[in-house]
Order: C-alpha cells, then sequence, then structure tokens
C-alpha cells in the first residue's frame, strides 16, 4: 500500500495552533477509527500521541487532539510550546492485519 | 515500566544478513504483538510486519516478504528481526514497538525500542 498523504512541513508562533493532515484512501484512513499520530525528536523514538483517532494516551498534554473526516485524518496542537518542535507521523490500519506510515511533517515553532 | 530494548549498532556488507533483538520487560511478553519499523536516514517511519507473540503468528509487509523474518523466545522475553540479502537501501535504525492494546483490532505502538542502527556498507 502507498504510505498516506503529509505536508512536509507546517510551522506556528507559541501560543498559536497548527493542524497537520493526513490523507489516505477508504482502504485505510477512510475504512477504520485506527489512526494513530507520533511525535519524534532528533536522534530519538518515536512517540504515541494519539490513537483511535481522537485518544490521547495518559502523560499526552491536552493540547493535542486528533480528528478525522473521510479520507483525511488531522493532528491539531493547540497553545503551541517550543518543545512540541518535532517530526509527527500518522499511521492508520490499512486491512489485512497491515500498517501505514504517513510520509512525516517538521513542525516548526518560530 | 514497558522497557523495549535493542541490540547495538551494525555494520555488514552488501549481501550479509542481520538479526536485531528487542528485550522485553515490565509486561507479559506472550500477550502483546511486536511490530518492527524501520527508518532511513532523513526519511520516514515504514512498517516492516508484525509477529504476534502469543502464538507466533506472523505478518510481513508486502515489501519485505520474501527477506525479513521475525522469531521470538518466550523464555528470554526476546523479539528478533532477521534481514538477509542486504543492500545499501537498508541502511537505516530499526525499530521494535509494543502494540499497544490487545483486546481491539487498533494497531497502535505504545511503546518503542530505542533503535538499532544497520549501515550496509562494502
Amino acid at each position: 500500500q502507498s504510505a498516506l498523504t503529509q505536508p512536509p512541513s507546517a510551522s506556528g508562533s507559541p501560543g498559536q495552533s497548527v493542524t497537520i493532515s493526513c490523507t489516505g484512501t477508504s482502504s485505510d484512513v477512510g475504512g477504520y477509527n485506527y489512526v494513530s499520530w507520533y511525535q519524534q525528536h532528533p536522534g530519538k523514538a518515536p512517540k504515541l500521541m494519539i490513537y483511535g483517532v481522537t485518544k490521547r494516551p495518559s502523560g499526552v498534554p491536552d493540547r493535542f487532539s486528533g480528528s478525522k473526516s473521510g479520507n483525511t485524518a488531522s493532528l491539531t496542537v493547540s497553545g503551541l510550546q517550543a518543545e512540541d518542535e518535532a517530526d509527527y507521523y500518522c499511521s492508520s490500519y490499512a486491512g489485512s492485519n497491515s500498517v501505514v506510515f504517513g510520509g512525516g511533517t517538521k513542525l516548526t515553532v518560530l | 515500566q514497558v522497557q523495549l530494548v535493542q541490540s547495538g549498532a551494525e555494520v555488514k556488507k552488501p549481501g550479509a544478513s542481520v538479526k536485531v533483538s528487542c528485550k522485553a520487560s515490565g509486561y507479559t511478553f506472550r500477550s502483546y504483538p511486536i511490530h518492527w519499523v524501520r527508518q532511513a536516514p532523513g526519511q520516514g517511519l515504514e512498517w516492516m510486519g508484525w509477529i504476534r507473540n502469543g502464538n507466533d503468528n506472523t505478518k510481513y509487509s508486502q515489501k519485505f516478504l520474501d527477506r525479513v523474518t521475525f522469531i521470538r523466545d518466550t523464555s528470554a522475553t526476546t523479539a528478533y528481526m532477521e534481514l538477509s540479502s542486504l543492500t545499501s537501501e537498508d541502511t537505516a535504525v530499526y525499530y521494535c514497538a509494543r502494540e499497544g492494546d490487545i483486546q481491539a483490532a487498533d494497531p497502535y505502538f505504545d511503546s518503542w525500542g530505542q533503535g538499532t542502527l544497520v549501515t550496509v556498507s562494502s
């Protein structure tokens, strides 16, 4: 299956909100409520931020939220902070016990 | 707490094989699937497949189907990923990750290993 489509970059000033999109097809994002989002700082392992489209693991600030409409999922970061600067990846169940990731979005806090 | 600790960096020649280990602790190892994900330098995450530790079922991404093998040693609470016929395109950081919810069908990854850099160079 093809990778999910994310914008290569996004940016915002401290305190602002930014939304990152993740577009797939009806065979993955649109077909299941199984979209996850991961944050990755340079040289570090990814960290789960959102699962099940909208659910937040314990310990993840409520500034992070997820949503989905049709074949596109979105991650919104509100009240941007300097430590939010990182790469963000979406992933989705793609049927037949497989998973597909997005290409990643580099979030810059201006 | 849940912890996944991977083996150290490897340097391999083209055509060789590599085996990466992922030692789990802090949870019931046999109950949770382990997935493998790789990341080439400066690139995004790429899903390779999983092994369900309860019954050793495996699922491989079509891209790696003929070159990758996942195994697990329950007594040692360790999962292994072996990749053969290496080329320079396989130079990447390889991660193991635990699937977070064995009750649901949602394959999200709540814990990750620290990553193992595999360099393929002649």
